[in-house]
């Protein structure tokens, strides 16, 4: 199984900041790599895909890039909204195995 | 507005079966791939299973092969998780999830339901 590395687990940052969440796979995955994002009581949410695909209807503050084996999920400025519980997921091969997650806080 | 209500969760002994459905409804649900996803909670994400739109295709994680089985009606658009031989770590909610992509199945989760919840315990 690919095995897939959120850095940091847990993350405190103010509203405004620019943060980056590094998520690193076992063995190469491509681009098949996607972010998803959980607020606590919610359902999770796509909010990239392909690596750096920007969801419609996502705002353009979440972007996403890398390939291979390590990816970054970047959130500028972020908004009170976005403090939540992100996790990445490779689609890359079974099974689709999901990132421990990295939990942003409020600094 | 996609719409996915899943059922028959509950608390059930080690070992016995259990039989999870979802309704689906507010998009052509035989033009996509389906899922199921769990999370312990509290915890992280886990892919369970998934099912072509043809259902030609079935996945399942590790974990639950040979014990689970995913199905799919088109007619009455739903979704079925027919768990047997549930352990105590099957416990977790459990999402039902509608592929991103129309046609073949990407994997990529892009619709979720609120999950139903399954405890084994004794």
């Amino acid at each position: 199984d690919i095995r897939m590395t959120q850095s940091p687990s847990s993350l405190s940052a103010s509203v405004g900041d620019r943060v980056t969440i590094t998520c690193r796979a076992s063995q190469s995955v491509s681009d098949y790599l996607n972010w998803y994002q959980q607020k606590p009581g919610k359902v999770p949410k796509l909010l990239i895909y392909a690596a750096s695909s920007l969801r419609s209807g996502v705002p353009s503050r979440f972007s996403g890039s890398g390939s291979g084996t390590e990816f970054t999920l970047t959130i500028t400025s972020l908004q009170p909204e976005d403090f939540a519980t992100y996790y990445c997921q490779q689609t890359y091969t079974s099974p689709y195995t999901f990132g421990q997650g990295t939990k942003l806080e409020i600094k | 507005e996609v719409q996915l209500v899943e059922s028959g969760g509950g608390l059930v002994q080690p070992g016995r079966s259990l039989r999870l459905s979802c309704a689906a409804a507010g998009f052509i649900f035989d033009d996509y791939a389906m899922h199921w996803v769990r999370q312990v909670p509290g915890k992280g994400l886990e892919w369970v299973s998934g099912v072509s739109w043809t259902s030609d295709s079935l996945r399942y994680a590790d974990s639950v092969k040979g014990r689970f089985t995913i199905s799919r009606d088109n007619a009455k658009k739903s979704l079925h998780l027919q768990m047997n031989s549930l352990r105590v770590e099957d416990t977790a909610l459990y999402y039902c999830v509608k592929d991103f992509r129309a046609g073949s199945a990407s994997y990529v989760f892009g619709h979720w339901g609120q999950g139903t919840p399954v405890t084994v315990s004794s």
